[in-house]
Parts: structure tokens; sequence; C-alpha cells
């Protein structure tokens, strides 16, 4: 298994603009996953991407994928202050173990 | 359905002792991973489980720490003897299938705190 690195590792926006996080792995995957963790609970499962995607949308949520460059990007448009969290990305090889990264946190300012 | 859940939510205890996390994963999953997060160690996958058998624990941190998953509807992660480096979140998470790249469902956490 492989372990995503994210960037920015923090990033501090106004309310309404749009929050990009990038996700870097190193070795061909099956497919890969975003997710968020609100202060003090558990990982939620956002959103999965497969190899063959290059882009999904939920909501308003987009990811990409470039698996030639080994990257994925989540934007999340018109940011809300709900959306104040941490992400997480983890690519998966062997869909055996998920491996995550140490996140962005994403600061929402009203 | 419930979700996975854990107990204790929070708990302090004193260096030395024996420490019990319990964890149910969702009703069907067949996966069960345990992870431990920390400011600066950030989400440390410790060990996890397929159809109740332990599959990887190599990231357990020592002999102090040991899992089991006696059946499909329960495991504990056990600390003994407990030290204050150990003061972290513990996270147990489920999934329904290894094999297919499912997404996981993560508990609340037990908050464990050792002075």
């Amino acid at each position: 298994s492989q372990q995503g690195e994210e960037d920015p590792q923090a990033l501090s926006i106004q309310e309404g603009e749009n929050a990009t996080m990038n996700c870097s792995y190193k070795t061909s995957i099956n497919n890969l996953q975003w997710y968020r963790q609100n202060s003090g609970r558990g990982l939620v499962h956002l959103i999965l991407i497969r190899s063959n995607e290059r882009e999904k949308h939920s909501g308003r949520l987009r990811v990409t994928l470039d698996t030639s460059k080994k990257s994925s990007s989540l934007l999340i448009t018109a940011s809300r202050a709900a959306d104040t969290a941490s992400y997480f990305c983890a690519p998966v090889q062997g869909a055996q173990k998920l491996v995550f990264g140490q996140g962005t946190r994403l600061t929402i300012n009203p | 359905d419930a979700g996975v859940i854990q107990s204790p939510r929070h708990e302090v205890t004193e260096m030395g002792q024996e420490v019990t996390l319990r964890c149910k994963p969702i009703s069907g999953h067949n996966s069960l991973f345990w992870y431990r997060q920390t400011m600066m160690r950030g989400l440390e996958l410790l060990i996890y489980f397929n159809n109740n058998v332990p599959i990887d624990d190599s990231g357990m941190p020592e002999d102090r720490f040991s899992a089991k998953m006696p059946n499909a509807s329960f495991s504990t992660l056990k600390i003994q003897p407990s030290e204050p480096r150990d003061s972290a979140v513990y996270f147990c998470a489920s999934r329904l299938d290894i094999t297919s790249g499912n997404t996981i469902y993560f508990g609340e956490g037990s908050w464990l705190t050792v002075v």
C-alpha cells in the first residue's frame, strides 16, 4: 500500500471562495479516495475516483485524477463555514489497507 | 445502521495500567481497521483484519499493543502497560470487501489520555 501526500498542509480562505487541495502518490493505483475529518470526529468518505476516470463531481466537490502525473486534486466550490475540516486522500493500489497522509487543514473564514 | 461503534469515547488512565478499547463494526462488513491519530504522527494504521483474521499488524508500535477479533462483530485493541506516549485518538473502521476498493467507515474514536 502507499500513502498519499496532501498539499498544502494548511489552507485558509474566505467563505464563498473555491478551495483546491492536491494529492500526490508514487505508484499505480486502482482508485483514489478523498475523506474529510471534522474536528474531534472520525473520517468520512467524500468521493472515490477510479484509475480510468479523469474527473468526477459530487455536489460542490470536483475531483480530478492525472495518472500520468500521479496526482489528484479536490476542488470545493463556493466554500461554506461548515467545510472547515481536514481533508485526506488515500490512493488504493491492491485495494487492501488504506494509508493516510497528514492531510490538508482547511479553514473557511466568515 | 448504527455505524461503527467504539467504546469508551474518552478514557484517562494512569501510566502502567491496562487499557482496552472496543469496536463493533458495521454489520456485514468483513474488514476491520485500527488507526491511531496524534498531532505529531498523523493518522497511522496499526492493524487490519479480514474475516476476523489479522492480515497486517506491521503498524503495531510494540509488544505492549495487541488486537483481537474473536468474531465478526467485535474487536479489541489492548495496551498493557500503557505509557504517556500512547495518548492519542484511536479509530476503528470497517469495510465491506477488502478487495473491491470500497470505502471504509470510521467510528468516532476513543480519546485516550495516559498520565
